[in-house]
């Protein structure tokens, strides 16, 4: 089983400014891997797929990149709207499984 | 529109078994893996396992293996999620979210869990 460990668990930074999240993989997932956003009370957001792809409707302020054990999601000039708690999550083909990470919280 | 819509939120005594339903709409229902994926209060996201409508094949989490059983009723575009010998720690929203694979079988590309259903609410308490 694929262990993902997001750093920094919380990250605290002013709008404007630019945010880096890392999840890190115990073994490579090539680039299985996403991103979601989640704010308190809502529905997980798919941000990222296949490590590097904005999903449809996602701000270009969002960006991914890595592939097999290391993996960033960048936010450029933060918005205050972007406040909220960010999972990165792996996903294998075969045989299926998923796991997520446990997440880093973005304070604006 | 594309949606997964859940039943209701239940209450649930510790032992008990809990079922909930996805039910799917507005897309191809056999060509898209249905997973759950529950969320403990002030906790991350947890994967639990997920069922393939085109083989009818489902894969389950090891920490629930033995718990857990994912179904689906292919004329019902509905997937079901049920988890038996309930305690305190299973209170959580329970979510089914969709996912599928683009592109050739030499160059697969993740799509991600693209759509998610609203949620359900399991409380478990004596």
């Amino acid at each position: 089983e694929v262990v993902l460990t997001q750093s920094p668990a919380t990250l605290s930074l002013s709008a404007g400014e630019r945010a880096t999240l890392s999840c890190r993989a115990s073994q490579s997932v090539g680039t299985y891997l996403a991103w979601y956003q989640q704010k308190p009370g809502q529905v997980p957001r798919l941000l990222i797929n296949d490590a590097s792809r904005r999903a449809t409707g996602i701000p270009a302020r969002f960006s991914g990149s890595g592939s097999g054990t290391g993996f960033t999601l960048t936010i450029s000039s933060l918005q205050p709207e972007d406040s909220a708690t960010y999972f990165c999550q792996w996903r294998s083909h075969w045989p299926p499984m998923s796991s997520f990470g446990r997440g880093t919280k973005l304070e604006i | 529109q594309v949606q997964l819509v859940q039943s209701g939120a239940a209450v649930e005594k510790p032992g008990a078994s809990v079922k909930v339903s996805c039910e799917a709409s507005g897309y191809t229902f056999n060509i898209y893996y249905v997973h759950w994926v529950r969320q403990a209060p002030g906790h991350g996201l947890e994967w639990m396992g997920m069922f393939d409508p085109s083989y009818r094949t489902t894969a389950y989490a090891p920490k629930f293996q033995g718990r857990l059983t994912v179904t689906g009723d292919m004329s019902a575009t509905t997937v079901y999620m049920e988890l038996s010998g309930l305690t305190s720690e299973d209170t959580a929203v329970y979510y089914c979210s969709r996912d599928i694979f683009g592109g050739d079988p030499e160059n697969y590309r993740y799509n991600g869990l693209d759509v998610w259903g609203q949620g359900t609410a399991v409380t478990v308490s004596s």
